[in-house]
């Protein structure tokens, strides 16, 4: 089965600064890439998403990569702010039947924003 | 995200004794999905339903058991199985790729 690592497990920028999280997947038939942003006790939630037919993609401060031939992708934060402290999860995707899709996790990168 | 809702926010069990998880959606989404969060573990998938009437396990399923009787709901049972069932659950429903989830219930063990 699918397999997704990411890294760092935690990261401390200062606010203001750009913060990079990467993760790896293993199956080459993974097709949608999406980002989620977890807060204390919260539920995750879709930040951005991104498909294997694309390479990039932005939405103002945050943006996605995606490398199909190493199997990474990763999340850059630009001009970070407090409020973008959380933990980011990346996951991997394929096709579970009909049109619907089995995600797999990474174990999570916990994101501080110092003021 | 408003659409999926989880009940009850806090649940507590005793050893030996079996809950139920509540998860109800009124999105009208085919799938859905039950996942178990532990603190440096992510998401782990324990069961998912692409339709109702049926289920397929999930990564993590030992223990626990599900049903899809209604499009709507899918309900979680941890059963006396599952030795270590303190955790955060989390269901999503999902209509093509993108996953929403529900508020989660914390799951605590006397």
């Amino acid at each position: 089965g699918e397999n997704v690592e990411q890294h760092p497990s935690t990261l401390s920028v200062q606010e203001g600064d750009s913060a990079v999280i990467k993760c790896t997947y293993s199956d080459s038939a993974s097709n949608y890439f999406p980002w989620y942003k977890q807060e204390l006790g919260k539920r995750p939630q879709l930040i951005i998403d991104i498909r294997s037919n694309v390479g990039e993609k932005k939405d103002q401060r945050i943006a996605v990569t995606l490398n199909k031939t190493a199997k990474h992708f990763s999340l850059h934060i630009t001009e970070t702010q407090p409020e973008d402290s959380a933990v980011y999860f990346c996951a991997a995707s394929t096709k579970s039947g009909g049109s619907n899709y089995k995600l797999t996790f990474g174990k999570g990168t916990l994101l501080t924003v110092n003021p | 995200d408003g659409g999926i809702t989880q009940s009850p926010k806090y649940l507590f069990r005793k050893e030996g004794q079996n809950v139920t998880l509540s998860c109800e959606q009124n999105l009208n989404h085919d799938a859905m999905y039950w996942y178990r969060q532990d603190p440096g573990q992510g998401l782990r998938l324990i069961y998912y339903s692409q339709i109702v009437n049926d289920f397929q396990k999930g990564d993590i399923a030992e223990g626990y058991s599900v049903s899809r009787e209604k499009k709507e709901s899918f309900p979680l049972t941890v059963t006396s199985a599952q030795k270590n069932p303190t955790a955060f659950y989390l269901c999503a429903s999902t209509v093509g790729a993108t996953q929403y989830f529900g508020p989660g219930t914390r799951l605590l063990v006397l």
